[in-house]
């Protein structure tokens, strides 16, 4: 298996634009999780789906955050209109089914908003 | 309030022993995990424990005490490749993991 698999890798943009970062979860792993990491804050959990159903999404910042996952082998996290405070490492993470929070996580992606 | 706390960096010679302890305040407990992060890479599983005592794997070992809400990761016989951050995650009654801030471990030859 190539594991979970995110992209872009890496993302300069400028304020005000729109950020969509895509991710591939492990085939037959039915949780989806996106984090977002950061020196001063660590891991944050943003929103998690089971079964492509959104779960908690209480960690999602504010309303320029979304995600969606519109079938199993597929999810974006899109930031609109992004802040330089978005500036992170956003990873993707996906568990077995029975095994909820042993993860595998991407590669993430770095985001870097000017 | 939920609460992990682990030391923030720690410095080890190569060929020796070091333990990075954990403890966690959490609504509920439903297990204690510890990750590897290398620098600019993905966090990676490396123990869980929801048992009181010592869970051996190789030269990696994890120690759980739920009475004291306590928790430490042994690496033996260190390597230079052991240097990454080690993060501590206790899993909440909702099944939600909590997670610490990560020790920074740095290996001298």
């Amino acid at each position: 298996d190539a594991g979970v698999i995110q992209s872009p890798r890496h993302e300069v943009t400028e304020m005000g634009q729109e950020v969509t970062l895509r991710c591939k979860p492990i085939s037959g792993h039915d949780y989806l999780f996106w984090y977002r990491q950061t020196m001063m804050r660590g891991l944050e959990l943003l929103i998690y789906f089971n079964n492509n159903v959104p779960i908690d999404d209480s960690g999602m910042p504010e309303d320029r955050f979304s995600a969606k996952m519109p079938n199993a082998s597929f999810s974006t996290l899109k930031i609109q209109p992004s802040e330089p405070r978005d500036s992170a490492v956003y990873f993707c993470a996906s568990s077995l089914p029975g095994e909820a929070n042993v993860l595998t996580f991407g590669a993430g992606s770095r985001l870097t908003v000017l | 309030g939920q609460n992990i706390d682990q030391p923030t960096e720690m410095t080890a010679t190569e060929g020796a022993i070091v333990q990075i302890n954990c403890t966690y305040q959490t609504s509920g407990f439903n297990g204690l995990f510890w990750y590897q992060q290398h620098a600019g890479e993905a966090p990676t599983f490396l123990s869980y424990n929801v048992l009181d005592g010592l869970e051996e794997k190789g030269r990696f070992s994890s120690f759980l005490s739920r009475s004291k809400g306590y928790s430490y990761l042994l690496l033996k016989e260190l390597q230079m490749k052991d240097s990454a951050s080690y993060l501590c995650a206790s899993m909440d009654s909702n099944y939600q993991l909590i997670w610490g801030a990560g020790t920074k471990l740095i290996i001298k030859p």
